[in-house]
């Protein structure tokens, strides 16, 4: 059974950081790009980031390009989000997605980040 | 890249059929076979109900079907039940640098 565990969200104050994790299990990670997808409280979702199966091609949303970065680990089955310079329109639950050709077919549950002091 | 537009809510009563639209342009929803659709019972993960336009994934009730005509996706809910209430996002691949663009998100209620 495919799972993505998200963690790492919670309350920073603006200008702050956290880095988001998301552990993979019951595929093979290594062979799928993945994503980062958000949902401000009360609105859609949008698209932040990708990163290809081994690394080496990297895309972000121009709402993030420069202040977060996406990463991730195979050995460990775990994608990450770094996120910088934090501000209030950050504040969403961040989903970890699956791509599977042109279409995500998975998603975690999610978890919520807070940009508030 | 804009959030392709659905309508904020349809409701229908148990057993009638509902569609909720997804208008994209013919740079993602036109352009691609690649339209998608997702359940969202807030506070769990969103579920893929439909792929590539109009496939179900197994284990998604053939109550649930996809279509697509010019720039416009469509998914039809047909014997509405209960447990189809929830919310509905379409997405479509664009081939650019944001690779998927979202609907606005439809919120199906059961009378």
């Amino acid at each position: 059974e495919v799972q993505l565990v998200e963690s790492g969200g919670g309350l920073v104050q603006p200008g702050g950081s956290l880095r988001l994790s998301c552990a993979a299990s019951g595929f093979t990670f290594s062979s799928h790009l993945m994503h980062w997808v958000r949902q401000a409280p009360g609105k859609g979702l949008v698209w932040v980031s990708r990163i290809n199966s081994d690394g080496s091609t990297i895309n972000y949303a121009d709402s993030v390009q420069g202040r977060f970065t996406i990463s991730r680990d195979n050995a460990k089955n775990t994608l990450y989000l770094q996120m910088n310079s934090l501000g209030a329109e950050d504040t969403a639950v961040y989903y970890c997605v699956r791509d599977n050709g042109y279409k995500i077919d998975y998603w975690g549950q999610g978890t919520l980040v807070t940009v508030s002091s | 890249q804009s959030a392709l537009p659905q309508p904020a809510s349809v409701s229908g009563s148990p057993g009638q059929s509902i569609t909720i639209s997804c208008t994209g342009t013919s740079s993602d929803v036109g352009g691609y076979n690649y339209v998608s659709w997702y359940q969202h019972h807030p506070g769990k993960a969103p579920q893929v109900m439909i792929y590539e336009v109009s496939n179900r994934p197994s284990g998604v009730s053939n109550r649930f079907s996809g279509s697509k005509s010019g720039n416009t996706a469509s998914l039809t809910i047909s014997g509405l039940q209960a447990e189809d209430e929830a919310d509905y996002y379409c997405s479509s691949y664009t081939g650019g640098n944001t690779p998927f663009v979202f609907g606005t998100g439809t919120k199906v209620t059961v009378l």
